[in-house]
């Protein structure tokens, strides 16, 4: 199957600072990606959907401010949580979908993002 | 709004054991259906793509079926291994659009 490559697997930072967290499709071009966040032991929860050169489209209760997300390649994404506070600690994970039939998302490794 | 359920939430069975995942869906309008699986602190892998023109997919030890009209879809795991313990997910996508999760089955298999 197709490969989504995602950067850094774990990351740790203080309270105010941002980090940037990039998400690759390796071998297909993905014209929309998406964020997602998972608490311990629950699933799924979409933050928003990124289209390739446009604006992304957030979840409703989904800060966009402090969530940027940049799509400025068909495979690259990037999410950037901007002044980090300890109640952002999660487990970040992106997906990337080709734009063509039967549309598989295929998922990244996830993200670890510790803030202290 | 599309909702999508998995029981058991939780399922601990021998080795060996052949068990069946279930998961249902409230909106028949969907365009695939998908199942992964999640070991604790990964990502996710695909493990079958079921299409709403197609009513089953295999892959290995795994078959996975689809009834779009009464809105379910099952996973069937053959002679499970102590490996196959995981997080099982079930979501399906209207098209176009996000995919819509379960909240996952959690499978031990004890040696």
């Amino acid at each position: 199957g197709a490969v989504v490559s995602q950067h850094p697997s774990w990351v740790i930072c203080k309270s105010g600072t941002s980090v940037k967290i990039e998400c690759r499709s390796l071998d297909f071009q993905a014209t929309t990606m998406f964020w997602y966040r998972q608490f311990p032991k629950q699933s799924l929860m979409l933050m928003a959907t990124s289209n390739e050169g446009s604006k992304a489209t957030y979840e409703q209760g989904v800060e966009k401010d402090k969530f940027l997300i940049n799509h400025a390649s068909l495979t690259l994404s990037t999410l950037t949580v901007t002044s980090a506070h300890p109640e952002d600690s999660s487990f970040y994970i992106c997906s990337a979908r080709p734009n063509y039939p039967p549309y598989e998302q295929y998922f990244g490794p996830g993200t670890r993002l510790t803030v202290t | 709004k599309q909702e999508v359920t998995q029981i058991p939430a939780a399922l601990s069975v021998p080795e060996g054991e052949n068990l069946v995942l279930n998961c249902s869906f409230t909106d028949s309008a969907i365009y695939n259906l998908q199942w992964f699986r999640q070991d604790p602190g990964k990502g996710l892998t695909s493990l079958l793509l079921i299409q709403s023109s197609q009513r089953e997919q295999t892959s290995g030890r795994l078959n996975a079926s689809l009834d779009k009209s009464s809105g379910r879809s099952t996973l069937y795991i053959a002679a499970s291994q102590p490996g196959d313990s995981a997080t099982y997910l079930c979501a399906v996508s209207p098209g176009n659009t996000p995919l819509v999760f379960g909240k996952g089955t959690r499978l031990s298999v004890i040696a």
